[in-house]
């Protein structure tokens, strides 16, 4: 079974709206972290947020939010007020317990529409 | 410093050449990892070094050999590569395990085998 699921391969947004990209995950673990990457075409990968397991409140940071539902699973991103450099890939990203790996979604491509 | 090196960020060789990737990092991270990415996919294990010893390899063929000379160095060592090879391989770091601990990646290296 996959780790991570992103169920949206593209999206688009205007600029200035929000926008909600998708990710249910799937452990059997009780302590976990979920993590959220950006990949602008140059290729690097920015770790925009951080939810863990036993937190209560959704993360932010800035423009980016974290709607964490933990009964269903899900840990989908919100960026508000959408900029023409937002446009990249995202992947949402899985680590559990003590371990070392971290299990990546099949990402979502996001263009933002000026 | 919290910054990922790669080098080179560029490699063209051919089937018969041998050549390295080197990553570096100064945040006293005890968990390296390298990648490999394909376009619009995710990034895909290859190597796991914990305390510059080898612990997960994700049953990467033998062309490619990984080496962990200290604690700040990771080497990608190349031989006899195929064009499938090529790719964009993605070196990381994370200050050791724990669900909560975030991956900081590099750059990269665009690898092309001709």
């Amino acid at each position: 079974a996959q780790k991570i699921t992103q169920t949206q391969p593209g999206m688009f947004v205007q600029e200035k709206e929000a926008v909600t990209l998708d990710c249910t995950y799937d452990t059997s673990d009780q302590s976990y972290g979920l993590f959220w990457y950006k990949q602008p075409s140059s290729g690097e990968m920015i770790f925009l947020i951080y939810q863990g397991s036993y937190d209560e409140q959704n993360a932010t940071e800035g423009r980016y939010s974290l709607n964490f539902q933990k009964a269903r699973k899900s840990a989908n991103l919100v960026i508000s007020a959408s900029q023409l450099g937002d446009s990249a890939m995202y992947f949402c990203a899985m680590r559990e317990g003590g371990g070392n790996q971290f299990y990546f979604g099949t990402g979502t491509s996001l263009t933002v529409i000026p | 410093d919290t910054e990922v090196t790669q080098t080179p960020k560029h490699l063209v060789m051919g089937m018969t050449n041998k050549k390295s990737l080197k990553c570096e990092q100064h945040m006293g991270h005890r968990a390296m990892y390298w990648y490999k990415q394909k376009a619009k996919k995710p990034p895909e294990l290859m190597f796991v070094y914990s305390y510059e010893k080898l612990s997960i390899n994700e049953s990467v063929p033998s062309r490619f050999s990984p080496e962990c000379p200290n604690s700040s160095l990771l080497n990608l060592h190349l031989h006899a590569l195929q064009p499938e090879d090529s790719a964009l391989y993605l070196c990381a770091s994370s200050p050791g395990w724990g669900y909560r601990l975030e991956q900081y990646f590099g750059p990269g290296t665009r690898l092309t085998v001709t």
